[in-house]
């Protein structure tokens, strides 16, 4: 089926660790979008990446990196996991005003 | 920033029932959209609404950009439309959106 696709769906993660979140679109859509939703929040703009090779800070880039492999692929990296970045995290792409959201990415931080 | 206030919070409803829903915004935006989470965390896109008026089914949108408001209005409510609704606004098209708090509205049989 043609869409967003995360991967893993769920993670535990010790403080200090590193992991790297996985997201994939077959959609040919050019701009990509990493987001985390916390309780009483909504979503907030992590990195994005508007074509293949560029990628740019949003609101809440601190603690997190990003790379844009091809156009199909954007993938977010913690490289020193904290309690604070236990979180739903989700990925989209977008083509003109549509957005395609996964199904996200549930991690917590112990 | 921008700034994107819904309300209210919370919404408990019958079944049946109609609803509206508001999302104030602090500056003039060039894209404003609706998304629904559904229980199970899945995100949908519901309206691109940067003006105007659009309906789909028993969801309606309206934009008064000139007043910094949007409200989405529910008819005939079905638990399936339970929820978080959200409303998202960018300065540019497309790039960066800006989500709000949400609305979590519960639909009861």
């Amino acid at each position: 089926n043609a869409g967003v696709t995360q991967t893993p769906k769920f993670q535990v993660l010790k403080t200090g660790q590193s992991m790297t979140l996985q997201c994939a679109q077959d959609m040919n859509h050019n701009s990509m979008y990493w987001y985390r939703q916390d309780p009483g929040m909504g979503l907030r703009l992590i990195y994005y990446s508007a074509s293949e090779g560029t990628t740019d800070k949003g609101e809440v880039p601190n603690g997190y990196n990003v790379s844009r492999l091809n156009k199909r692929e954007f993938s977010l990296r913690l490289e020193s996991a904290a309690p604070s970045q236990t979180s739903v995290y989700f990925c989209a792409s977008r083509v003109g005003a549509g957005y395609t959201f996964g199904s996200g990415t549930r991690l917590t931080v112990v | 920033g921008i700034q994107v206030e819904q309300s209210p919070p919370d919404l408990i409803l019958q079944e049946g029932a109609n609803s509206t829903l508001r999302c104030n915004f602090s500056d003039s935006v060039n894209n404003l959209q609706w998304f629904h989470q559904n229980p199970w965390g899945q995100l949908i896109n519901l309206f691109y609404i940067p003006s105007g008026t659009k309906q789909n089914g028993r969801l309606s949108a309206t934009t008064v950009a000139t007043e910094r408001y949007s409200l989405l209005y529910i008819s005939s409510s079905q638990t399936t439309d339970s929820g978080v609704y959200f409303c998202a606004v960018a300065m540019e098209y497309g790039n960066k959106l800006v989500f709000g708090a949400g609305t979590i509205l519960r639909v009861k049989s």
